[in-house]
Parts: structure tokens; C-alpha cells; sequence
């Protein structure tokens, strides 16, 4: 089955602190994830994606994110984070189902507050 | 700019009105999609299209229809709305060609019905 759990509701963290976001999926073919952020009353901003290569993804707004193929995840990660960052975060995964239509599925979403 | 924008942004309406949800972008993208969020929760798919003339439904089931007679141009209709369409509704758009280029979204209407 395709599917995409993100396992924390909320992560809290301190600000200047380093922050993790997990993500693990479930897909057929290859890999094709995602990182989207979403601040209240506003559509998804892309972060980053992983495709092939390099397992460490960097991308917007300093976020990184590191792919584990042995343990299928896609963990969101920063070395320092801000207040701002403070927001509601999406992992998704190409639907591998799908052709080449671009469906993606989302993991249910993990809110992050970063307390000053 | 080249961007996607949805109107109206907020809609309260009572139960059996016909309504239109807007969503125009201007990158020239062929795919696009609509999803259905609940507050805070994950995005299902409910609608999406490769083109012009190309519409297909998504995961979630929906009472809601598209059209897409301009690449430009993805309205979805509720014929008649009842109190279990409330939700958010996104849009969003990705270029054609490989199946690993990003969405970009709207910034998403607000649909309360009473």
C-alpha cells in the first residue's frame, strides 16, 4: 500500500535549538518525496525533494532533509531553528500508482512550535 | 509574476446554493489539482487534470465537479451544497514532464456552509 505516516502530531523545540521532523512512506518505485510547510490560512510552500543522488537534500529557508532508504524515511531536519519556523509541515510521496500524473499523498502533517 | 491565486478566499453560504471555487494560475503549468483539507489535518485528492479538455477524480470522493477549458483556468462547482462540504479546498499546479516536479499551491478558500 502507498502510504506516508509522519508518527509526531507536534514536535516542540527551543528556539537556536536543532529541530527533526519525521516522515516514513511506503510506495512502489522509486522514491520520489517531498517537503511542503504551511502557515495558518495559507496554501503549501515546496521546501525541498529528494530524487535520486545525494541522500542529504538541502533546501528553502535552511531546512535539510535526510533520505534512509533501509529504513524508508525522509526525516526533516535543521541546525538552528527560528520562532518562525513555527508552522504546520507535510510530507508527501509520489503516488507510484499513478503514471506519471504527479499525484502525490500526504502524511497527515506535524505541527512545529518553536518557543523563543 | 507568475503565481496561483484561488477566490473567494472565505465563503459562508447556506445549505443548497450552487457555488463556484475559482483557481487561476499563470505558469503555464498542465497538471492541476484540487485537494480537500480539514483544519490542520492532511490534503486528499479530489480532482486533477493533465490539460486542457483532461479532467480525472481523485482518491476522496466528492460531490464537487471541475471543468478545464483553459490551461489556465480550474474551477470546481458544488451544485448544491450541504453542511459536509465544509472544509478547506486547495488548488494547485506542476509542470508537465517528469513525475517529480513540485506542486505549487494556492493559497486556498475557506468554505463554511450552514
Amino acid at each position: 500500500a502507498q502510504s506516508v505516516a509522519q508518527p509526531e502530531d507536534q514536535v516542540n523545540v527551543a528556539e537556536g535549538n536543532p529541530l527533526t521532523v519525521k516522515c516514513t512512506y511506503s510506495v512502489s518505485g522509486n522514491p520520489y518525496l517531498f517537503w511542503y510547510v504551511q502557515y495558518p490560512n495559507r496554501g503549501l510552500q515546496f521546501l525541498l525533494k529528494y530524487i535520486t543522488g545525494d541522500n542529504l537534500v538541502k533546501g528553502s529557508y535552511g531546512f535539510e532533509a535526510e533520505f534512509n532508504k533501509s529504513q524508508t524515511s525522509f526525516h526533516l531536519k535543521k541546525p538552528s531553528a527560528l520562532v518562525s519556523d513555527s508552522a504546520l509541515y507535510f510530507c508527501a510521496v509520489r503516488d507510484g500508482r499513478s503514471g506519471n500524473t504527479g499525484k502525490l499523498i500526504f502524511g497527515q502533517g506535524t505541527t512545529l512550535q518553536v518557543k523563543p | 509574476e507568475a503565481d496561483i491565486y484561488q477566490t473567494p478566499r472565505y465563503l459562508v453560504i447556506g445549505t443548497g446554493k450552487k457555488i463556484t471555487l475559482e483557481c487561476s494560475q499563470t505558469m503555464g503549468h498542465d497538471k492541476m489539482y484540487w485537494y480537500q483539507q480539514d483544519p490542520g489535518m492532511e490534503l486528499h485528492l479530489i480532482h486533477y487534470s493533465y490539460g486542457v479538455n483532461s479532467t480525472e477524480k481523485g482518491d476522496l470522493s466528492s460531490e464537487s465537479t471541475v471543468s478545464r477549458i483553459r490551461t489556465e483556468h480550474f474551477p470546481l462547482t458544488l451544485e448544491s451544497a450541504r453542511p459536509s462540504h465544509t472544509s478547506q479546498y486547495l488548488c494547485a499546479s506542476s509542470e508537465y514532464g517528469p513525475e517529480y516536479n513540485e506542486q505549487f499551491f494556492g493559497p486556498g478558500t475557506r468554505l463554511t456552509v450552514l
